[in-house]
């Protein structure tokens, strides 16, 4: 297993212009997160997926972000009109939901989004 | 409600000198605690979590964070530390809502 990946790593736009990130989870991994990391701040979370359904959304997250899990796989991220307050760094992580125990959270390397 | 709380936001140490590392939680539950490091450009990778267990816990690269309920408190340390232990350091707290709520963060400078 190579972990979590995502694509693109890096991405430049305009502002006004539509971009979309994809994430793709641990194999089996049944949980699926979003996270806005901007500089010198911690991951902010976006969203979560159970399997292929989005469970919890932050409240503030804009009407520009959606996202998707079609068949409990991989993920896409995609922000609707950029602005330049959306350049961030995206992470994506994932678990698997256990019975006992803490649920472990794996990030992937992020995408780095610069809006011009 | 859920929360981390990282004390400085910049710590500086001398190779070979013990690292401490603060972070204080608030949660209205027993909590489930997380050190992440994130090195530039990259994810984050755990580095040890508390799952009600045992109160002092072991993780990889020589550290280890004690958790102490009392002074609501889950400080990471490292007796000795190395030139490759600088990176950013994030405390986290999951909440009752499956939400995992980080800390700002603590840059950590190695001094040859």
């Amino acid at each position: 297993d190579t972990g979590v990946s995502q694509d693109p790593r890096h991405k430049i736009t305009k502002r006004g212009q539509n971009v979309t990130f994809r994430c793709d989870p641990i194999s089996e991994h049944n949980r699926l997160y979003w996270y806005r990391q901007t500089l010198g701040q911690g991951p902010e979370f976006l969203t979560y997926f159970q399997n292929e359904a989005q469970l919890e959304k932050s409240r503030l997250l804009s009407d520009r972000f959606s996202a998707e899990r079609p068949k409990g796989s991989f993920s896409t991220l995609e922000i609707q009109r950029t602005e330049q307050g959306d350049s961030a760094m995206y992470l994506c992580a994932s678990s698997l939901v256990a019975v006992l125990g803490a649920e472990t959270q794996y990030f992937g390397p992020g995408t780095r989004l610069l809006v011009l | 409600a859920q929360s981390v709380t990282q004390l400085g936001s910049h710590v500086s140490v001398s190779e070979g000198a013990l690292v401490l590392l603060r972070c204080n939680y608030s949660s209205s539950v027993p909590p489930y605690l997380f050190w992440y490091v994130q090195y530039p450009n990259q994810g984050l990778q755990l580095l040890l979590k508390y799952t009600s267990a045992a109160t002092l816990v072991k993780g990889i690269n020589g550290f280890e964070a004690e958790f102490k309920k009392s002074e609501t408190s889950f400080h990471l340390t490292k007796p000795s530390a190395h030139m490759s232990d600088a990176a950013e350091y994030f405390c986290a707290v999951r909440g009752t809502g499956n939400q995992f709520y980080f800390g700002t963060g603590t840059s950590l400078t190695v001094i040859p």
